[in-house]
């Protein structure tokens, strides 16, 4: 089992630029989680996914960031236009509803830093 | 609307010696609790969890947390500390009835003495 894959792992963009953060869950997950982590302000729940739709994106920061899930094994999530303020590490993660417990498996992160 | 409280930002300890990590809930069901662990540039791995039964939980790396419904807490434990344990750890519940909204406490860091 690959895990989470996320890609690339590193990003460094410059402000005005748009930026695509891309994410593969665990095959057979049906829940799917884009994180974001700043020393601010810790970890925070941007939208997740269920079963292709999402169904809470109230942690969107801004319009600038929009979140896509095509199919089941596939999300994107986009900066249009990044600002500096976005750096951060951007975490993908997915679950499996069937499984006893809602153990959430995170991938590496994409650390984005905007210039 | 739940909460998770780490108290401690930092913590140092030699290694060897025990490692307790606090954690507080505030949450009014039952929760689902977990303890993740984040090394260096690295993604979270999941510790522990509990969600019924026992409680004490054991986990992975030598780790156990126990689950005090009375003082709302979920403290994670180590008897001894290895060098290797230097990370962020997080605290993290789970609406019992949604079952998808993961809250995450703000993290502790750890840093082992030789």
């Amino acid at each position: 089992d690959a895990g989470v894959i996320q890609s690339p792992r590193h990003e460094v963009t410059e402000m005005g630029q748009e930026v695509t953060l891309r994410c593969k869950p665990i095959s057979g997950h049906d829940y799917l989680f884009w994180y974001r982590q700043t020393m601010m302000r810790g970890l925070e729940l941007l939208i997740y996914f269920n079963n292709n739709v999402p169904i809470d994106d109230s942690g969107m920061p801004e319009d600038r960031f929009s979140a896509k899930m095509p199919n089941a094994s596939f999300s994107t999530l986009k900066i249009q236009p990044s600002e500096p303020r976005d750096s951060a590490v951007y975490f993908c993660a997915s679950r499996y509803s069937g499984g006893r417990y809602n153990e959430q498996f995170f991938g590496p992160g994409t650390r984005l830093t905007v210039l | 609307a739940q909460s998770v409280t780490q108290p401690d930002i930092h913590i140092t300890v030699s290694e060897g010696a025990s490692l307790e990590l606090r954690c507080n809930y505030s949450y009014g069901a039952t929760p689902y609790l977990f303890w993740y662990v984040q090394s260096p540039g690295q993604g979270l791995q999941l510790l522990l969890k509990y969600f019924s039964g026992d409680t004490l939980v054991q986990g992975i790396k030598g780790f156990e947390a126990e689950f005090k419904r009375s003082q709302s807490s979920f403290n994670l434990r180590k008897p001894s500390v290895h060098w290797s344990d230097a990370a962020e750890y997080f605290c993290a519940v789970v609406h019992s009835n949604a079952g998808n909204m993961l809250t995450f406490g703000g993290g502790t860091r750890l840093m082992v003495k030789p």
